[in-house]
């Protein structure tokens, strides 16, 4: 399977603990997006890599969150103290930049993180 | 800021019934317009797209045509089938100087196919 592909695709946890996850991208694709996506909403975008550079993190719901995609090739998204309202869908989504508008985003699967 | 508005759901209709779902959008410039398709149990997938006005994007039956003198990207299909239940999300892409090619997302519109 050459798509975008998201672990642990369930986590569940205790408020207060640190959460990490995985997003591996479709392998030429320079460009990593997350979104969080809440029951009845659309996805929400947080933060975006081009290559290993983050170059878009003001979204990012608060300073517990941050974002990583160290040799710009997997990215990992961590939540640190969670809280009950972090429970959602995390969903990442890849794409090929080529200097064109709009190249189409791939997404994953997604994480569903349920905080108690 | 930027921002989608598409019908509320859920939307039920019968096999081979018309379909509409209404997207209207808030953006500076000359965004592109999307709408994803999320079927039961499986990730976000594009269906059409448009990037300029009076583009028409159409696939699997489905269409959607861009009208920017009513920011509209409303999507049709003429005949559904059971296997076109799904959620449908209606998106757009800022196109302006600095921005970062991210999706700005509806909340998305369930639709059930009865046969």
């Amino acid at each position: 399977d050459t798509g975008v592909s998201q672990n642990p695709r369930h986590k569940i946890t205790k408020r207060g603990q640190n959460v990490t996850f995985r997003c591996d991208p479709i392998s030429e694709h320079n460009r990593l997006y997350w979104y969080r996506q809440t029951l009845g909403q659309g996805p929400e975008f947080l933060t975006y890599f081009q290559n290993e550079a983050q170059l878009e993190k003001s979204r990012l719901l608060s300073d517990r969150f941050s974002a990583e995609r160290p040799k710009g090739s997997f990215s990992t998204l961590e939540i640190q103290r969670t809280e009950q309202g972090d429970s959602a869908m995390y969903l990442c989504a890849s794409s090929l930049d080529r200097g064109r508008r709009n190249n189409e985003q791939f997404f994953g699967p997604g994480t569903r993180l349920t905080v108690l | 800021g930027d921002s989608v508005t598409q019908m509320e759901g859920p939307v039920t209709l019968s096999e081979e019934a018309f379909l509409t779902i209404n997207c209207t959008y808030t953006a500076t410039g000359y965004p592109s317009l999307f709408w994803y398709v999320q079927y039961p149990g499986e990730g976000l997938q594009l269906l059409l797209k448009a990037t300029k006005a009076d583009d028409k994007g159409s696939n699997k039956g489905f269409e959607a045509t861009y009208r920017k003198e009513t920011t509209s990207f409303h999507l049709e299909k003429g005949s559904v089938q059971v296997s076109d239940s799904a959620v449908y999300f209606c998106a757009l892409s800022p196109n302006y100087g600095g921005s970062q090619g991210n999706l700005i997302f509806g909340k998305g519109t369930k639709l059930s196919v009865k046969p």
